[in-house]
């Protein structure tokens, strides 16, 4: 089992839904989560940050629930221009981040 | 401007040849890592180092090395002993802070293609 998982997709959705990715985790040594975004052929880039009281910015919210292992992410009126890779990460205090595979979104007109 | 750097871009080898992958970061960020990407996958820890003359392997250290002389600079050699180095791949850096760290920023990348 891999230590950070997420649904693959693809996801293929109309402009103006919502959308929402999951992904569990299973290293307790976690604790810090992030969602980068990543662009075809390009390097990712980070996107938000995730807390337990969950954040929000703009379109996007995240959350975490640290009892299931669990994170989140909330796309609201999707935008051709969110069409990307979104990959969840764990990261140890020691710095060393462990990636899902990605979700991969398609936002079509 | 500030950033990480990754050179080249596109790199091609032979099999059996050693090559070698620049990152230079002007961050003075004190942590730097190596990741692989292969095609529909999330990426993969090679190396990574807190501190510069010390480093410790990630998950898939086998094939590779580092060394981290300086501060700014992190460079990876893929060996003859990778078995499958065809892969993209993508330094990163963080600062080390009091709270833990910062956010990770990576390179542009270099998409390595062993003939």
């Amino acid at each position: 089992r891999k230590e950070v998982e997420q649904d693959p997709g693809p996801f293929n959705v109309p402009e103006g839904a919502t959308v929402a990715f999951n992904c569990t985790y299973s290293n307790s040594a976690s604790q810090s989560f992030f969602w980068y975004r990543q662009d075809c052929r390009k390097e990712p880039k980070l996107l938000m940050s995730v807390y337990s009281s969950g954040n929000e910015d703009g379109r996007f919210t995240a959350q975490l629930n640290r009892a299931s292992q669990y994170i989140s992410l909330l796309i609201r009126d999707s935008k051709l221009s969110d069409s990307a890779t979104y990959l969840c990460v764990g990261r140890t205090n020691a710095g060393k981040s462990t990636f899902g595979d990605g979700t991969t979104l398609t936002v079509k007109p | 401007d500030g950033g990480i750097t990754q050179s080249p871009k596109y790199l091609f080898r032979k099999e059996g040849q050693n090559v070698t992958l620049s990152c230079e970061q002007n961050l003075n960020h004190d942590a730097m890592y190596w990741y692989r990407q292969d095609p529909g996958q999330g990426l993969r820890l090679i190396y990574y180092s807190q501190i510069v003359n010390d480093f410790q392997k990630g998950d898939i250290a086998e094939g590779y090395s580092v060394s981290r002389e300086k501060k700014e600079s992190f460079p990876l050699t893929v060996t003859s002993a990778q078995k499958n180095p065809t892969a993209f791949y993508l330094c990163a850096s963080t600062a080390l802070l009091a709270g833990g760290p910062g956010e990770q920023f990576f390179g542009p990348g270099t998409r390595l293609t062993v003939l």
